[in-house]
């Protein structure tokens, strides 16, 4: 079965400290992909990236980047210069892609981050 | 635009009481979930749809049903509400397991 574990239930950073999310996950299928996804106090969910499997180039999108690790089965984010809009619950996602019947999109029980001014 | 839209937004229950929430997408796309959400569980699975008229149970499935009569749309349903379902429940889609997800904007249900 697909899991994922985000270790850190609630994290506090002064304002323009950098700040890593962890996410574990672990899957017996072969190709898969990994998300992130943000809610903001407002409630909504919204997405922030997609990586499959294949692809363990980190990615980089102004303040924020990703490392995926397949060896230890990590796709962790990472916030410079943190902002106080950064404030959110952010969550790690897993979609398995090949093994059959696996449809669903398993999420970690998401990591509180707030950002004092 | 809509993408994702979810109705109501807002719903009191009493015990016993019955409701059906609604989930509606203009994405085209074959995959729904349910999803609810409790402080410090994240967000669990209920149910899912991988096409019209399928239905799977996801990791939470008592206590609710659901239907997916037309591609756009899928219906959570309580047929007798308890005090431990009140939750913030999203719906969500997307095109294939390879894709990433749209939620809707979320139901706040509140069973008394």
């Amino acid at each position: 079965a697909q899991k994922v574990t985000q270790a850190q239930t609630e994290i506090s950073v002064v304002e323009k400290e950098d700040v890593t999310l962890d996410c574990v996950y672990e899957t017996r299928d072969t190709t898969y992909y990994l998300f992130w996804y943000k809610q903001p106090p407002s409630g909504e969910l919204v997405f922030l990236i997609r990586r499959n499997s294949f692809d363990e180039q980190n990615e980089i999108s102004g303040r924020y980047s990703w490392n995926f690790q397949k060896s230890t089965s990590s796709f962790n984010f990472t916030i410079t210069a943190s902002q106080v809009v950064d404030s959110a619950v952010y969550f790690c996602a897993l979609s398995e892609a090949r093994r059959a019947g696996s449809y669903q999109l398993t999420f970690g029980k998401g990591t509180k981050l707030s950002v004092i001014p | 635009n809509a993408g994702v839209t979810q109705t109501p937004k807002f719903r009191v229950l009493k015990t016993g009481q019955s409701m059906t929430l609604l989930c509606a997408q203009d994405m085209n796309h074959e995959y729904m979930y349910w999803y609810r959400q409790d402080p410090g569980m994240g967000l669990r699975l209920i149910h899912y749809s991988v096409g019209e008229g399928t239905t799977a149970k996801g990791e939470v499935p008592d206590g609710y049903n659901v239907s997916r009569l037309k591609k756009q749309n899928f219906l959570l349903g309580l047929e007798s509400a308890a005090p431990s379902q009140t939750s913030v429940y999203f719906c969500a889609s997307r095109r294939d397991r390879l894709s990433e997800a749209f939620f809707g904007q979320g139901t706040r249900l509140t069973v008394v």
